[in-house]
């Protein structure tokens, strides 16, 4: 596709619920990034891809956050056990190699747990 | 760690000219972007600076001063449009790992 995208657009879930959000990549790029904003925050960073490795996930806030890259492209952030300080808005940005190239973000997942 | 700051808001007029401060303090420098987010919107790149100097890009200049972890965003002949948080985010280099960390961002209002 032309850019990142982001499903689901937007997620309501109850609290302890488990949630899957998927981020599809520029084509091409290595190298996929995952970020965190709350309302009025600055964007925190969670998990960095290189490839299908994860060089970077020192920003996990928690155990309960996990993500994976299969086949250098598509990257799925779980998060287990979902409390309502999970609520946000979850972008994921893809470079072209690595940090020393602009990010690309997709649209983001607006979280809302409740 | 790292620790960027900025200021949280900043007004101006439609047609004039103003300047966004980013100071930062980090190991292993390695660059400095600027990124525009309109509300409800994700972030777009703006500037890439890794060198001591102003780079220019239309009505858009950055400058970096590695020596004093210092950079600036200059927008030239605001526009209405220009009304968005501007994001300041520094590259550091550690070993093999590069991490990019945003500011929390500048949100700028543009009035007539």
């Amino acid at each position: 596709g032309a850019g990142v995208s982001q499903s689901p657009s937007n997620k309501v879930t109850e609290k302890g619920k488990d949630v899957e959000l998927r981020c599809d990549p520029i084509s091409g790029h290595t190298a996929l990034y995952w970020y965190r904003q709350s309302l009025g925050q600055g964007l925190e960073f969670l998990i960095y891809f290189q490839g299908n490795s994860a060089p970077d996930k020192s920003g996990l806030p928690s155990d309960r956050f996990s993500a994976e890259r299969t086949g250098g492209s598509v990257s799925t952030l779980t998060i287990q056990r979902t409390q309502q300080e999970d609520s946000a808005v979850y972008l994921c940005a893809s470079s072209l190699v690595d940090n020393s190239y602009e990010q690309y973000f997709g649209p983001g997942t607006r979280l809302t747990v409740t | 760690g790292q620790n960027i700051d900025q200021p949280t808001e900043m007004t101006a007029t439609e047609g004039a000219i103003v300047q966004i401060n980013c100071t930062y303090q980090t190991s292993g420098f390695n660059g400095l972007f600027w990124y525009q987010q309109h509300a409800g919107e994700a972030p777009t790149f703006l500037s890439y600076n890794v060198l001591d100097g102003l780079e220019e890009k239309g009505r858009f200049s950055s400058f970096l001063s590695r020596s004093k972890g210092y950079s600036y965003l200059l927008l030239k002949e605001l526009q209405m449009k220009d009304s968005a948080s501007y994001l300041c985010a520094v590259r550091s280099v550690t070993g093999t790992a590069s991490k990019l960390t945003f500011g929390t961002g500048t949100r700028l209002q543009v009035t007539l």
